[in-house]
């Protein structure tokens, strides 16, 4: 049972651009809701997390936007560089165990 | 070292093979977790380590599947009797504490079953 889900699947950004990925969480016990950065060949870097007693956190060009009345929660990386380019996992736990969404390909054009 | 270590990288094994994955987690990291994910998908917990004792094991797959931390650091996952849908990358993960902070992952351990 899929628990947290996120889209899109893929995201194509022109440099200097904002993408924006999303996800949907259904466990409204879940209080912990991180991102995390993938690249070919090496394992997820904590990104950015964020608590649900806020509705938005900010660091550098990151930014999660969290609405727990519509159990959603949002990543949006201001002036995409070709750097970013990655797959993003955005994620949710209560406990140890971190449920983890099925990633967005992010491609950033210059 | 500076962050999880994993070995090998990559493994290739015939179904019905052993296979023993290591996974070195930074120094003085209490969780361990063990992850797998497979291609184009978003890692799905296996186990869970708080010092030596196995906490949660809820996500091994089976019974084939098994890990160990026997004295708190170094932990190695065992999959017997290798099936061709345990090919998959392995991740290992630390972390300073309990809930809440954050997780180190190693480069996993791609395995494939042939």
């Amino acid at each position: 049972q899929q628990q947290v889900k996120q889209s899109p699947q893929s995201l194509i950004v022109q440099k200097g651009g904002i993408s924006i990925i999303n996800c949907a969480y259904e466990n409204t016990a879940f209080d912990y809701f991180p991102w995390y950065q993938q690249f070919p060949g090496k394992g997820p870097a904590l990104l950015i997390a964020i608590r649900p007693d806020v509705s938005e956190k900010k660091e550098g060009r990151f930014t999660i936007s969290f609405n727990k009345s519509a159990k959603q929660f949002s990543l949006h990386i201001m002036d995409s560089q070709p750097g970013d380019s990655a797959t993003y996992f955005c994620a949710a736990s209560n406990t140890d165990k971190l449920i983890f969404g099925t990633g967005t390909r992010l491609q950033v054009f210059p | 070292g500076a962050g999880v270590s994993q070995s090998p990288r990559y493994k290739v094994a015939k179904r019905g093979q052993d296979v023993a994955l290591r996974c070195d987690p930074i120094s003085g990291h209490v969780s361990l977790f063990w992850y797998q994910q497979a291609l184009g998908q978003g890692p799905e917990f296996l186990t869970y380590f708080q010092n030596e004792a196995q906490l949660d094991k809820s996500g091994l797959p089976s019974d084939r599947f098994f890990a160990e931390r026997p004295e708190g650091s170094v932990s190695t996952l065992k999959i017997q009797r290798t099936q061709q849908e345990d090919s998959a990358v392995y991740l290992c993960a630390s972390s300073l504490d309990r809930v809440f902070s954050p997780l180190h992952f190693g480069n996993g351990t791609r395995l494939t079953v042939t």
